[in-house]
């Protein structure tokens, strides 16, 4: 059964920091993996989608990064803003069409 | 730019009560999703939905439990007959059925008296 980890649970930075957040899955035979934004109650952002053949994608000051065969992806935040301040939620999908198994969050504070 | 919706923001109802939940997906999308969360806990995958009929579910979707896509837009979750356990945020999503990236709508969050 696949399971999703995200360290740290909570990080809180300065403004202008770059930061990383970290996300493991102990099965590698993965189809994609999702990095999600989410805002106290609010719905799930889609920031990244790394395909399974892939090593990185970017977007704007974003960066994720994935190592299929150690189970592990990076998001890369440059130049943090007080508006980075959310939960970051990484998810795996293990065949096309099928379920996104979640990781726990990192709930991102960053002080002006 | 398209985006899943979901009706209503938030319902409460007495347990034992029936609810439904709905969602438009965007429209050219093949695949879809219910997930639930629980208040300080994971996202948890609950049904997917493709080509009208199930295609998974997850041990949480019981027979208390249904999907259905009553017309070309609209997708529902109905829970026959609610438990306090049952009160979570509850998040539709969707996806075109290439790369397979999911979307997600705002989330209705049920509670459950």
């Amino acid at each position: 059964k696949q399971e999703v980890t995200q360290i740290p649970a909570a990080l809180s930075v300065p403004e202008g920091e770059n930061l990383v957040l970290n996300c493991s899955f102990t099965d590698s035979a993965i189809y994609n993996l999702q990095w999600f934004r989410q805002d106290p109650g609010k719905g799930l952002t889609s920031l990244l989608l790394i395909q399974s053949s892939q090593r990185e994608q970017t977007s704007g000051r974003l960066n994720a990064s994935l190592d299929k065969s150690s189970g592990r992806s990076t998001l890369y935040i440059a130049a943090s803003q007080p508006g980075d301040s959310a939960t970051y939620l990484c998810a795996v999908c293990e065949t096309s069409g099928s379920r996104l198994t979640f990781g726990e969050g990192t709930q991102l504070t960053v002080n002006p | 730019e398209p985006e899943v919706t979901q009706t209503p923001s938030h319902q409460v109802t007495q347990m034992g009560q029936e609810v439904i939940l709905r969602c438009v997906p965007i429209s050219n999308h093949l695949y879809f999703y219910w997930y639930r969360q629980i208040l300080g806990q994971k996202v948890e995958f609950l049904v997917s939905f493709y080509n009208n009929e199930i295609s998974e579910k997850s041990e949480i979707f019981d027979d208390q439990f249904s999907v259905e896509r009553p017309d070309g837009s609209n997708f529902t979750l109905k829970i026959r007959s609610t438990k306090l356990e049952d009160s979570a945020m509850y998040f539709c999503a969707s996806d075109r059925g290439s790369y397979n990236e999911q979307f997600f709508g705002p989330g209705t969050r049920l509670t459950v008296l």
